[in-house]
This record gives structure tokens, sequence and C-alpha cells, in this order.
């Protein structure tokens, strides 16, 4: 268990360029979240994979957010034409989730911090 | 709209004190609190968690105080250490027969400090 890991740390950009995260979930974990975390908040929902297929998304994920998990393992988070309010971090969470009593544990990634000017 | 809020927005403690971070919700179809630990630079890390059959739950130095008729939940920190200084979040989910992905609702966090 290598835990999860993103890449890249971080990312500065300018407004109208597109970007490109990666996550690489634990081994075997058959869900996967992405969040977003501004300054001073919480982390907030984006959207989720259960194995390859992309189940939900919230509202912040507007049209220009895609985000894929091909073959069930890692998975990519795009943003084109980017926008100030784009700044902030994009943390990956993944799940070995088995449907119990108690749910699973999500194990967050140390994020991918997006600044752009 | 905010559905899970926390308080205080920061705290500080000397060494050996105790914490207490507080929390609640509105949405009933919640049933599952965790608390998450985050470091500056790291991703957030879960701490303890608990469900709403039972009122407490406690894990070394940590407890969860859970209140269901008031729809509020607390963390306390026994005997707290510098190393405890960190931004706590709760957060919040419900089970997929709600049309949920289990997915977390955090709330806004609190930097703690714990002096020496």
């Amino acid at each position: 268990d290598t835990g999860v890991s993103q890449n890249p740390r971080h990312k500065i950009t300018k407004r109208g360029q597109n970007v490109t995260f990666r996550c690489d979930p634990i081994s075997e974990h058959n869900r996967l979240y992405w969040y977003r975390q501004t300054l001073g908040q919480g982390p907030e929902f984006l959207t989720y994979f259960q194995n390859e297929a992309q189940l939900e998304k919230s509202r912040l994920l507007s049209d220009r957010f895609s985000a894929e998990r091909p073959k069930g393992s890692f998975s990519t988070l795009e943003i084109q034409r980017t926008e100030q309010g784009d700044s902030a971090m994009y943390l990956c969470a993944s799940v070995r989730e088995r449907g119990g009593f108690f749910p699973e544990t999500q194990y967050f990634g140390p994020g991918t911090r997006l600044l752009v000017l | 709209q905010q559905q899970v809020k926390q308080s205080p927005q920061s705290l500080i403690v000397q060494k050996g004190g105790i914490p207490i971070i507080n929390c609640a919700y509105e949405n009933t179809a919640f049933d599952y609190f965790p608390w998450y630990q985050q470091f500056p630079g790291k991703g957030p890390a879960l701490l303890i968690a608990i469900r709403p059959d039972v009122s407490e739950k406690k894990e070394g130095r940590f407890t969860i105080s859970f209140n269901k008729s008031a729809k509020q939940f607390s963390l306390h920190i026994m005997d707290s250490q510098p190393g405890d200084s960190a931004t706590y979040f709760c957060a919040a989910s419900m089970g997929e027969g709600s049309g949920s992905a289990r997915q977390l609702t955090f709330g806004s966090g609190t930097q703690l400090t714990v002096l020496p």
C-alpha cells in the first residue's frame, strides 16, 4: 500500500490554458473521487468513478471540466480554458468499497495545487 | 447550501488541554460521520468515524460524541500535544439507498494550535 499519489503537486498556468492532473489510487480500490478545496474551506465533491464508469458529477463540475478513469486504474482531471476561479487544491481519494454496514475509509492523495494567473 | 456547519474556525489550547470541535448537520439522510485531520501540504487523513446508532466512539485520544436528535456531533482530543496542531474537518455522507455515491460533505474546518 503506497498510498494515493497525485501529479503534478503544483501547477501554475495562465488564464485560458488547459491543464490536466493525474491521480493514481491505491491498488485494487474500486472507487475514485475528485474533490476541490479552496483556501480555508473543506473539500467539495466534484465527481466519482466506480471502476472505469463515471457515475456522478457535482453541479460544480462545469462543462470545462472532464474526468476519465480508463481501465479503472489511474484517473485524469482536465480543465479546459482555465479561469482564475479554478485556482484551488484538487484532491483525489480512493476507496475499496465493499458495501458493508460501516463505510470504508476514503484515502486522500496530497493534492494538486492549481494557480491560474 | 452548507449542509455541515463547523465551529470554531480556529482554536488555541495549551499542551494537555482538551480541544472540542463541534459540527451540526441538516440532512437527516446522512448516516456516516467521519473526522479528518489535514496538515499543510497534505491531503486529509481519517481520524475516527461514527454511525448514528451509537452516541460515542473513542479511539486512542480521540472521541466523537454524537447527538442524533440535535443533529450535532463533536470531536474531543484528550491530552492534546503540539503534534496535534493541524486543521480538522468534520464530514458526513449518506448511504447509496439515498441515491448517494458515499461522497463526503465537509465542514469548513477548524485550525487547531496546541501550544507547548
